[in-house]
């Protein structure tokens, strides 16, 4: 089984300021993605950026960008220049490689982002 | 990127009556569908998977007589909550993952929140 790990329920950053989230899972898969999920107080799940495993190269969006450690089993999100919108709940998910499977969620970190 | 839909957004009902949620993928097909519930400030938990055309796969510990899911056609799942009580007070997301292979992505509706008084 796979499982997610979010060991910071609570961060929070100055706004500009730049703030890490830390994800770490366990998988015996060798080929999978891994995700980051943004959920505002609206509570709609907004994706925010992408992993794919067989990538060396980490993932960037604009401010969000990651560090995927993939023998670590590690992949963490970077926000820079945080932005008082980037307050949320934010969730790692992994998914094994193969169509339609299922999520799985880490227990989320609830980010402030501070005037 | 792809949307899915959800409704009712929400709902209060009496306890003892049956609420249906549906979700919709609106502009791309979903031959699965998966269910969460989510407690407040506490991740998503998988209820169950919805596979259209066969049955539902339901996670350990959720009734699948309690939460009756059936995926009618290849862009609407529905889930109905039978015999409601207070306890199935939650908020309920569905998701379907859109895309092939590396492009693949989970889209989630924007969930239901419901109140059994």
């Amino acid at each position: 089984a796979q499982t997610v790990t979010q060991s910071q329920p609570e961060m929070s950053v100055q706004e500009a300021e730049t703030v890490t989230l830390s994800c770490t899972y366990d998988t015996s898969e060798n080929n999978y993605y891994l995700f980051w999920y943004k959920q505002p107080p609206s509570r709609q799940m907004i994706l925010v950026i992408r992993q794919e495993a067989y990538k060396q190269q980490n993932a960037t969006e604009n401010r969000f960008s990651v560090n995927f450690q993939k023998a670590a089993k590690s992949f963490s999100l970077k926000i820079s220049d945080s932005q008082l919108g980037d307050t949320a709940m934010y969730f790692c998910a992994f998914m094994k490689q193969n169509t339609g499977n299922q999520f799985y969620f880490g227990t989320g970190t609830s980010l402030t982002v501070i005037p | 990127g792809a949307v899915v839909s959800q409704h009712p957004s929400r709902v209060i009902c009496k306890s003892g009556t049956s609420v249906k949620i549906e979700c919709r993928s609106l502009d791309f097909q979903a031959t699965t569908m998966f269910w969460y519930r989510q407690f407040p400030k506490k991740s998503l938990m998988l209820m169950a998977t919805s596979n259209e055309g066969s049955k539902a796969t339901y996670e350990q510990g959720v009734e699948k007589d309690k939460f009756l899911i059936n995926h009618a056609s290849l862009t609407l799942s529905t889930l109905t909550v039978t015999s409601a009580h207070p306890e199935d007070s939650s908020f309920y997301i569905c998701s379907a993952p859109q895309g092939l292979g590396h492009q693949e992505t989970q889209y989630f509706g924007p969930g239901t929140r419901l109140l059994v008084l």
